[in-house]
């Protein structure tokens, strides 16, 4: 079985410029979550999604926003952004939406706003 | 609140010895989940090894075991006969019913030959 994808890998932007980002989970996963990690605040939570609704949510300015579709792929979305958005931004899913579910991550997306 | 603790940045251990890494976490939620994962300088998040807060067990994945001590709320990862392709960042997870993963802030671990 095909573990989680992210899509690019890589992305270089400036600030102010927009970004969107694709995870596309385990086969059968309908639970996404995306986190942000960087040297100075560790992984930090981004937000939740479970059959196309957001279930939770992270302390993050609304510039950060998210989406689940029917197949269960997910986006985020980071727009104007700042040089502080400069990070490791990694998906995770699971099968269903517990604690004593596994989630399994991406590879993650590094991304460097100059 | 919710808490996950790692005391220790960093560890070192010489090949085939063992080595555990320190855990410990805070909830008021009866049922949660504890994972350890592994992240390699590549970036990518591996798991290794659940715990779940009514599991009588310690857990158990091949080299991985987890020294699970509810009263105390510490959940430990001991890694036996050590390998190179150890030598990564190690990260403590919690995750209460149906809210968010926890992380702690890491150990990196460093095994030498």
């Amino acid at each position: 079985k095909a573990g989680v994808t992210q899509t690019p890998r890589y992305l270089i932007k400036t600030r102010g410029q927009q970004v969107t980002l694709s995870c596309s989970p385990i086969s059968g996963h309908r639970s996404v979550s995306w986190y942000q990690q960087t040297p100075g605040q560790g992984l930090q939570f981004l937000f939740e999604y479970f059959s196309e609704t957001q279930r939770n949510k992270g302390n993050f300015p609304g510039r950060f926003s998210g989406r689940q579709f029917s197949n269960s792929r997910s986006e985020m979305n980071v727009s104007t952004l700042e040089l502080g958005d400069s990070a490791l931004y990694l998906c995770a899913s699971s099968s269903i939406q517990t604690g004593e579910e596994t989630q399994y991550f991406g590879p993650g997306t590094r991304l460097l706003v100059l | 609140a919710q808490k996950i603790t790692q005391t220790q940045p960093g560890m070192f251990v010489q090949e085939k010895e063992a080595v555990t890494l320190d855990c410990t976490y805070d909830t008021s939620d009866p049922s949660y989940g504890l994972f350890w994962y592994k992240q390699p300088s590549s970036g990518e998040m591996i798991f290794l090894i659940y715990q779940g807060s009514y599991d009588q067990q310690n857990a158990t994945e091949g080299r991985y075991s987890l020294n699970f001590q509810k009263a105390r709320k510490s959940a430990n990862l001991v890694i036996s006969a050590s390998q190179l392709g150890d030598s990564a960042m190690y990260f403590c997870a919690m995750r209460p019913r149906t809210d968010k993963l926890i992380f702690g802030t890491g150990t990196r671990l460093q095994v030498f030959p």
